[in-house]
């Protein structure tokens, strides 16, 4: 079954320092999307950015890097100099590659930037 | 390109009443996800929509019910509201249903039930 699992309830990371956000998942599809969002206190839920399970090399969108790790089944979050408006909550998900698969969430981490 | 939108971003109901939530989706996207976020619960899946057809549905009862138009709009109701259904629902959109997609949000409908 799909799982994902966010460890890090809360962050707190000084301005401008590398911050990296874990999530682990399960699944018994080879084929998959792994996915990173952002919700700021607004609400709205943004997108970072995507690994797809075949993907040889690391996503990278800017300041945002995804580690991932296949056989550890890792797709931690990398968000280099850390910035004031990174303060957050990061969701980590997933869609396994069949058709009509449900995305599901993990749990979050609120990441709280410090100046 | 406009993003996702739903209405109302804002809705207080009482218990027993039904509630009807918008979404209108990235022009070209034609699968249209429901979610329900609440803090003890976090985010779940409620259904997905793509060509006007159910391709999935979360472990929510029968009172959520949602339906998607030709033009890839959806909408989502709630009957016989319950004061465990106040919560912030999202809607998202993505070109098709595969994994591969990425949904895209909209600012959601936030939803008090007294």
């Amino acid at each position: 079954a799909q799982k994902i699992t966010q460890t890090q309830p809360g962050m707190f990371v000084q301005e401008k320092e590398a911050v990296t956000l874990d999530c682990t998942y399960d699944t018994s599809d080879p084929s998959y999307g792994l996915f990173w969002y952002k919700q700021p206190s607004s609400g709205e839920m943004i997108f970072l950015i995507y690994q797809g399970s075949y993907d040889q090399q690391n996503a990278t969108e800017g300041r945002y890097s995804l580690n991932f790790q296949k056989a550890r089944k890792s797709a931690n979050l990398v968000i280099s100099a850390s910035q004031l408006g990174d303060s957050a909550m990061y969701f980590c998900a997933m869609r396994e590659q069949s058709s009509a698969s449900k995305i599901i969430f993990g749990s979050g981490t609120r990441l709280s930037i410090r100046p | 390109k406009a993003g996702v939108t739903q209405t109302p971003r804002y809705l207080i109901k009482t218990r027993g009443q039904q509630v009807t939530l918008s979404c209108s989706p990235i022009s070209g996207h034609r699968s249209v996800s429901w979610y329900q976020q609440t803090p003890g619960q976090g985010l779940q899946f409620l259904f997905e929509y793509f060509s006007e057809t159910q391709r999935n549905k979360g472990n929510f009862p029968g009172r959520f019910s949602g339906r998607q138009f030709s033009n890839s709009r959806s909408e989502m109701n709630v009957s016989t509201l319950e004061l465990g259904d106040s919560a912030l629902y999202l809607c998202a959109s993505s070109l098709r249903d595969m994994g591969t997609d990425t949904q895209y949000f909209g600012p959601g409908t936030r939803l008090t039930v007294l």
